[in-house]
């Protein structure tokens, strides 16, 4: 069964500093990818997703990131953070015509002013 | 769309009582998916369903945890008895067909004393 590692559990950065999100998965053949974010109390927004052609997805929000099959990853990305961006970040992988789609155990994201 | 609607959005109860979570997925989807999220254990799949037929039920935790879809557009998570360690925040989420994006509701976080 596929599954994710999330090998940040807590991660804070300045304002306006660059972010980069980590993500590993497990997955016998073409995963699908998926990043969600999770403000308190709220449910999980898809950020962005990865299914097949160019490995560099755009996302909502400006973010970005970078499928690399070599190192079965799937990376968070965004340029310039802002204090709105402070959440909790879920990478999710599933296999295709497979509704079972399992997360991380998330990455969350302190933005300091 | 209203998107996804679950209700309560917080329920306190007691341990041993019965605890029904409810959730309308968006019109037209018909994959619809029950997760719970703890502190421990992340995000987890508990069922989900295709056409109102449950699919995969292997998350279900145990005997004490039932759902139904008795139509395209209601959705139940029952629980009972209910039990201390059954608190968490249970979230639903819907999709359409060859969509892949998975849409959440805000979830219903149930305390059991």
């Amino acid at each position: 069964a596929q599954s994710v590692t999330q090998p940040d559990i807590h991660i804070t950065v300045s304002e306006g500093a660059s972010l980069e999100l980590r993500c590993n998965y497990s997955y016998g053949a073409t995963p699908y990818l998926f990043w969600y974010v999770q403000s308190p109390g709220q449910g999980l927004q898809l950020l962005l997703k990865y299914f097949s052609g160019d490995t560099l997805v755009q996302g909502i929000k400006g973010f970005e990131a970078e499928f690399k099959r070599s190192q079965s990853s799937f990376n968070l990305r965004k340029p310039s953070v802002h204090w709105s961006d402070a959440a909790e970040y879920f990478c999710a992988v599933a296999g295709y015509n497979n509704n079972d789609m399992r997360f991380g155990a998330g990455t969350r994201l302190t933005v300091k002013p | 769309d209203a998107g996804v609607i679950q209700s309560p959005r917080h329920e306190v109860t007691e341990m041993g009582q019965e605890v029904t979570l409810r959730c309308k997925p968006i019109s037209g989807h018909d994959y619809l998916f029950w997760y719970r999220q703890t502190m421990m254990r992340g995000l987890e799949l508990l069922i989900y369903f295709n056409n109102n037929v449950p699919i995969d039920d292997s998350g279900m935790p145990e005997d004490r945890f039932s759902a139904k879809m008795p139509n395209a557009s209601f959705s139940t998570l029952k629980i009972q008895p209910s039990e201390p360690r059954d608190s968490a925040v249970y979230f639903c989420a819907s999709q359409g067909t060859g969509v892949y994006e998975q849409y959440f509701g805000p979830g219903t976080r149930l305390t059991v004393t």
